[in-house]
Order: structure tokens, then sequence, then C-alpha cells
């Protein structure tokens, strides 16, 4: 256990449901980030949340939807997803410090999601 | 953040010493080089972080010439369990940024 729990670790779902992921920390970190990993390719950024606020969105598509409520939870939620959404969907966290130096990165196990 | 480029595959034996090498020559001052090894269906973990010269941890060491424009991650004596993505990151902490992976040197540990 790494400290950043994901659940459920595994999701299958039709392309009109709806479902959500969940992510949790307990290292006190300030700032979370989803990110994607497909099969094969390296992890693409999704969305960072800095101080409860969402401080970047890398493009993604409207059918994903992500939420902040306090700086230890951090959920997408899914709607109307297409079968090329089906990846690793990783949560992170981290303890930014302004003006630099050691930001590691503290990952989840991730959540494996199909989409049928 | 600064681009870096490593090597795509390394394959090597059980008890061997191995060195990955990454490029950033766009480093800038503040940056500091950061290696993370992923294992498939995980997420990425942390491994060992550097500014300068030689860092040294339980898992690995680091090596970082005077012009900071390439690092060399060292992995004494591999074991078949070490079979996994290393990624070299290079970037400094500032609230709200993000880390961006590229895509990692496979390392394939044989017996």
């Amino acid at each position: 256990e790494t400290g950043v729990t994901q659940t459920p670790r595994h999701l299958v779902m039709g392309m009109t449901n709806k479902k959500s992921l969940k992510c949790e920390q307990h290292l006190g970190h300030n700032a979370m980030y989803w990110y994607k990993q497909s099969a094969k390719k390296p992890l693409e950024l999704m969305f960072v949340y800095s101080l409860e606020e969402r401080v970047e969105n890398n493009s993604v598509p409207s059918r994903f939807s992500p939420e902040c409520p306090n700086s230890s939870h951090l959920f997408l939620h899914l709607h109307t997803l297409q079968p090329e959404d089906s990846a690793l969907y990783l949560c992170a966290s981290s303890q930014d410090r302004a003006g630099g130096r050691l930001y590691g990165y503290t990952f989840g196990s991730g959540t494996r999601l199909t989409v049928v | 953040l600064a681009k870096t480029t490593q090597p795509i595959s390394m394959d090597s034996y059980e008890g061997q010493e191995v060195n990955i090498t990454c490029s950033h020559n766009n480093i800038a001052t503040n940056d500091y080089i950061t290696w993370y090894q992923q294992f498939p269906s995980q997420g990425p973990r942390f491994i060992i972080q550097g500014y300068k010269t030689k860092v040294t941890n339980e898992v690995a060491s680091l090596f970082i010439p005077a012009d900071r424009k390439s690092s060399t991650l060292s992995l004494p004596r591999v074991s078949l369990s070490d079979t996994a993505v290393y990624y070299c990151l290079v970037g400094k902490g500032q609230a709200g940024t993000a880390l961006i992976f590229g895509k990692g040197t496979t390392l394939s540990v044989s017996s």
C-alpha cells in the first residue's frame, strides 16, 4: 500500500453507463492528479488539482469530469465513454512546494477500466 | 519541463549491474532529475532523485556529470523482479505543476 488508494481496482462499464473512480490519499499532500495509461503507451496527464483547485485540464473530453472535494479525495466521473477509453487510470498525489525542490509523486495502483 | 531521451529497451541477466542513461540537454538551473519505476498494471514508484554529482539509496545510484545534461541510473546486481519500465523526468517542484512521462526504458532481466 503506497498511501494512495484507488477504488475500484477493476471496472467494466457499458458506453451508456455512468460510473465514478475514487482516489484517497493519507499522506497529507496538497496536490492530486489523474493520469491515463493506454496499452503500451506513456502515461497521459488528464487533470491536476493543487490546494483543491483545478489548475490544469489537459484537453480531456468532457465525458471525463473530475471532482476534488478536499485535499484527501479525488474523483473521476465517467459517462458515455467509448471503447478507446479503456485504459489504466492512475491517481497520484504530491506535496508541492512553491519555489522548488523535491517533488516525489506517490501513485495509487490504478483502476483498470474496460468499456464495452 | 525539459525533454528527456532514454533508450527504449535494455536487456540484462540476473546479478549484473545495469546502467540506464538519460539525456536532458535543456535542463534548467533549478531542475531536479527524478527516476521512477513501473511494473505492469501498477502506478510508477519513485526510485531516486538528484541535482548534481552522485546520489545513492538502498535501491539505486544516480550519477550526474558537472554539466547536468545527462544522468545515469545504476541498478546493482539486478534480479528478475527488477524487470520494469524506468522513467527519467526533469523538472522542479512548483505548486500545481505536473510530471510529464515519456516512453521510458523497458528493462528485461533474464535468468
